[in-house]
C-alpha cells in the first residue's frame, strides 16, 4: 500500500542551529499533512499542519514546506534547542480517511 | 496534556488473557482513532470511528481485536487471547471531523506487555 516515509532515520545538530527534517509521500491524492513530535514514552504531539492548497506554513520556530510536484514535505526548526530532541513523524491523509505515518526521524540536539 | 485520556497507562498480561483499554477523547471531537506503535516505528492505523460508527478498519486488526464506541464518546479496544506479538503501545487520538480533516490529538498511550 501507499505510505509516507522519511529520508533520514537520525539527525544530529548543535544547539542554536536550524534543523531540517524531510519526508517523502507517495499518495498524490493526499491533501492534508501533519508533523508530530514524539518524546520517549509519550504520545505524538501535534506541531504544525498544512493543506495541499498551500506550499508553506509558519508557526512558532517551525515552518512546514510542501512540494506537491515531487511529493515532498519538510519541517524546519529554527534555533534548535535541547528540548526539541525527539522523534519527528510526518503523517498524511485524504478527507475522511485516517492519518498514515512514516517511520520517523530522531533529532538529537547537543549543547 | 492534549485532553485525550487513555487508561491504563501500562498493562502486563500473560499470553492468552484478554485485555481491554479505554480512551476518552476530547469532548467535542466526533472522530476517534486507534493506532498501534512498536519500538522504532511510526504509529500504525488500526481503526477509526465517526461518532459511534466504525468507519474503517485496518487489516492489522485481526479477529482477536475489537473496538467499540457505543455512545459516540469514549471507546474501548479489546484484545482477546493475547499473543507476545501484541506487545506494543496502543495510542488513541481524536479530532473534529467534517468534510475536511483536522488535526488529531493523541493520548499518552497504553503500553501493553504480553509475557
Amino acid at each position: 500500500g501507499e505510505s509516507v516515509g522519511l529520508h533520514l532515520p537520525t539527525l544530529s545538530v548543535q544547539e542554536g542551529d536550524n534543523s531540517i527534517i524531510n519526508c517523502a509521500y507517495s499518495n498524490s491524492a493526499s491533501d492534508y499533512f501533519i508533523w508530530y513530535k514524539q518524546e520517549s514514552g509519550k504520545g505524538p504531539q501535534f506541531i504544525i499542519d498544512i493543506r495541499s492548497n498551500m506550499d508553506k506554513r509558519q508557526g512558532q520556530r517551525v515552518t512546514v514546506l510542501l512540494n506537491k510536484t515531487v511529493k515532498h514535505l519538510s519541517l524546519q526548526i529554527a534555533a534548535t534547542q535541547p528540548g526539541d530532541s525527539a522523534v519527528y513523524f510526518c503523517a498524511e491523509n485524504q478527507a475522511g480517511t485516517a492519518l498514515i505515518f512514516g517511520k520517523g526521524t530522531t533529532l538529537s540536539v547537543s549543547s | 496534556d492534549t485532553g485525550v485520556s487513555q487508561n491504563p497507562r501500562h498493562k502486563i498480561t500473560k499470553r492468552g488473557q484478554n485485555v481491554t483499554f479505554r480512551c476518552d477523547p476530547i469532548s467535542e471531537h466526533n472522530r476517534l482513532y486507534w493506532y498501534r506503535q512498536t519500538l522504532g516505528q511510526g504509529p500504525e492505523f488500526l481503526t477509526y470511528f465517526q461518532n459511534e460508527a466504525q468507519l474503517e478498519k485496518s487489516r492489522l486488526l485481526s479477529d482477536r481485536f475489537s473496538a467499540e464506541r457505543p455512545k459516540g464518546s469514549f471507546s474501548t479496544l479489546e484484545i482477546q487471547r493475547t499473543e507476545q506479538g501484541d506487545s506494543a503501545m496502543y495510542l488513541c487520538a481524536s479530532s473534529i471531523g467534517t468534510g475536511r480533516n483536522t488535526e488529531a490529538f493523541f493520548g499518552q498511550g497504553t503500553r501493553l506487555t504480553v509475557v
